[in-house]
């Protein structure tokens, strides 16, 4: 099985621009989440979203927002970029179930804000 | 509220020494708990977990934990370390029903020659 894959792997932007990353999970799973990694701050729980629904959601200002499609692809969004915006963000893929599952996380998508 | 401590931001250990990375957790239910290794540029990946069945758990690449509720600990161990072994290994824990991980800050393991 083809694991987690997210696009792009690498990503500019300026200060007040908006950005999109995309998540494709395991075939099969429903379940996506997003997590921030900084420096700062570690990693960090977005959200996550199962059957094109958020579940659950992690502290993190509107700015930051999310959406699953019917096929299980999640994107995440974030508007008016800040300097503190820099981090790898990190998707994770799951069956949904929760029941004793694992997470596996896709490579990330690194973006840098100028 | 959950949280994992993470003792120690930087680990050495010479080729074929020991590994003892250390992580403390605080939780009021009974956790799952996980340790995932991140190689530069790269994502998390999942070395093993705990999810209240044995309390020693194995591992991918000959890593494992013990799982003390009397001192809150899951600390990881390798009994030799191999310079593949180099990369940053984070402790994480989630309450049953859900996939919000709160993770350690993390430790960079060096492996020395």
């Amino acid at each position: 099985k083809a694991g987690v894959t997210q696009t792009p792997r690498y990503l500019i932007k300026t200060r007040g621009q908006q950005v999109t990353l995309s998540c494709s999970p395991i075939s099969g799973h429903r379940s996506v989440s997003w997590y921030q990694q900084t420096p700062g701050q570690g990693l960090q729980f977005l959200f996550e979203y199962f059957s094109e629904t958020q579940r659950n959601k992690g502290n993190f200002p509107g700015r930051f927002s999310g959406r699953q499609f019917s096929n299980s692809r999640s994107e995440m969004n974030v508007s008016t970029l800040e300097l503190g915006d820099s981090a790898l963000y990190l998707c994770a893929s799951s069956q949904g179930s929760y029941n004793q599952e694992t997470q596996y996380f896709g490579p990330g998508t690194r973006l840098l804000v100028l | 509220a959950q949280s994992v401590t993470q003792l120690g931001s930087h680990v050495s250990v010479s080729e074929g020494a020991l590994v003892l990375l250390r992580c403390n957790y605080s939780s009021s239910v009974p956790p799952y708990l996980f340790w995932y290794v991140q190689y530069p540029n790269q994502g998390l990946q999942l070395l093993l977990k705990y999810t209240s069945a044995a309390t020693l758990v194995k591992g991918i690449n000959g890593f494992e934990a013990e799982f003390k509720k009397s001192e809150t600990s899951f600390h990881l161990t390798k009994p030799s370390a191999h310079m593949s072994d180099a990369a940053e290994y984070f402790c994480a824990v989630s309450e049953e029903g859900t996939y919000k991980y709160i993770f350690g800050t993390g430790t960079r393991l060096k492996v020395l020659a």
